[in-house]
């Protein structure tokens, strides 16, 4: 059982260049969310799903592009990368409406830096 | 909008004693959920303990247990017996169980365990 897996861990972008962030999770969880986590700051609310075909923004949304094709995928583009961009990512996902859900499943994160 | 705050950026604590970590958290939702999450350093966010707003009664996990004040809107967590691998960033999260599906964190306390 692998849980939710990112890809790829460690990143090094130039200013101005995209990229996707890759995360999958097989545990049929309909919430899929993204995080960007920076010193003092916490863990921060990029984009959210709530199942396929259905996407949301949280709090930081800017500079950030989202889709959900697939229960299992949800991958995060930086469009035109900025050195504000520069942080760690978390992916976590959760069953929605089950009982017992609401508890966030963590992938291990990713860290980019933006130059 | 919803908040969460952790007034305590660092703590420490000798091994075997027991600790509080403090979270208090604005809404005028009735019905919430209130997590508190765990990252080592290892940097893998793992859920340390959750409470429903709707039970009274505080939840417990083994060595890990909340102190859950509803009208005062406080949510502390206590660590008995503290051991190294407690070691950790702490994260206080409240999501609200109607409306939009979105996890509010707090800015962490890091915590560390002296041998």
């Amino acid at each position: 059982n692998a849980g939710v897996t990112q890809t790829p861990k460690f990143q090094v972008l130039k200013t101005g260049q995209s990229m996707t962030l890759q995360c999958a999770q097989d545990m049929n969880h309909e919430y899929m969310s993204w995080y960007r986590q920076d010193p003092g700051m916490g863990l921060r609310l990029i984009h959210y799903s709530v199942g396929a075909g259905i996407t949301d923004q949280g709090e930081v949304p800017n500079g950030y592009n989202v889709s959900r094709s697939t229960t299992e995928d949800f991958p995060l583009r930086l469009l035109s990368a900025a050195p504000s961009q520069t942080s760690v990512y978390f992916c976590a996902s959760s069953a929605a409406w089950a009982a017992g859900a609401n508890v966030l499943t963590f992938g291990a994160g990713s860290r980019l830096t933006v130059l | 909008a919803q908040t969460v705050t952790q007034s305590q950026p660092e703590m420490s604590v000798q091994e075997a004693e027991t600790v509080t970590l403090s979270c208090t958290y604005d809404t005028s939702e009735n019905n919430y959920y209130l997590f508190w999450y765990k990252q080592p350093p290892s940097r893998q966010m793992i859920l340390v303990i959750r409470q429903e707003a709707y039970k009274q009664q505080n939840a417990t996990e083994n060595r890990f247990s909340v102190n859950f004040q509803k009208a005062a809107k406080s949510f502390s967590l206590k660590i008995s017996d503290s051991q190294l691998g407690d070691t950790a960033m702490y994260f206080c999260a409240f999501m609200k169980t109607s409306g939009t599906y979105k996890y509010i964190f707090g800015t962490g306390t890091r915590l560390k365990v002296l041998a």
